[in-house]
């Protein structure tokens, strides 16, 4: 197992057009997260998953945001009609069981540039 | 809401030397763990340590420790005999136990440099 993989690395695009980013956890992770960190900043948290049930979303998630998890298995989190604002790097982490303590593995992120 | 504060923007030394990280935190519920994580220059996050806010005892892995005051809310890392692969941003981060979530709020960093 080569840990989180997030896809793709970097993103530079448009205001107004949509993006996608995937994010495939470790295997048997249960628990996807998705994080957005600003530069300058520490990560902020956005969305999590068990399985493929969405079960938190934060204030931050606007509705142009979307993340999805359709076989429990790897996620999605889509941004349509991207501002300037919604340049950040976005990064993803799976953790295994339940608990508060249980250690996440974080992606290397994928840095989004809107232009 | 809970709050984590790190105070310390950058902070550099020199190779084999002792740094200790600053890190705060607000919260009014008294379950919860606190974690240190690193960030390395392109490079993923990593876990450093974690500290069960029930347990008194300082956690410590390998040459880093913490310096964990419940009642001040306070949580420094300590790193001893630093290493050049140390040299990272380092986030100070909570979790509220009754989440059973890894549902992380994070400080805003420190980063840290190594000198040779």
């Amino acid at each position: 197992d080569t840990g989180v993989s997030q896809d793709p690395r970097h993103k530079i695009t448009k205001r107004g057009q949509n993006v996608t980013f995937r994010c495939d956890p470790i295997s048997e992770h249960n628990r996807l997260y998705w994080y957005r960190q600003t530069l300058g900043q520490g990560p902020e948290f956005l969305t999590y998953f068990q399985n493929e049930a969405q079960l938190e979303k934060s204030r931050l998630l606007s509705d142009r945001f979307s993340a999805e998890r359709p076989k429990g298995s790897f996620s999605t989190l889509e941004i349509q009609h991207t501002e300037q604002g919604d340049s950040a790097m976005y990064l993803c982490a799976s953790s295994l069981g339940t608990g508060a303590d249980t250690e996440a593995f974080f992606g290397q992120g994928t840095r989004l540039t809107v232009v | 809401a809970q709050t984590v504060t790190q105070s310390q923007p950058e902070m550099s030394v020199q190779e084999a030397e002792t740094v200790t990280l600053s890190c705060t935190y607000d919260t009014s519920e008294s379950n919860y763990y606190l974690f240190w994580y690193k960030q390395p220059p392109s490079r993923q996050m990593i876990l450093v340590i974690r500290q069960e806010a029930y347990k008194q005892q300082n956690a410590t892995e390998n040459r880093f420790s913490v310096n964990f005051q419940k009642a001040a809310k306070s949580f420094s890392l300590k790193i001893s005999d630093s290493q050049l692969g140390d040299t990272a941003m380092y986030f100070c981060a909570f979790a509220l136990s009754f989440q059973g979530a890894q549902k992380l709020v994070f400080g805003q960093g420190t980063r840290l440099t190594i000198n040779p």
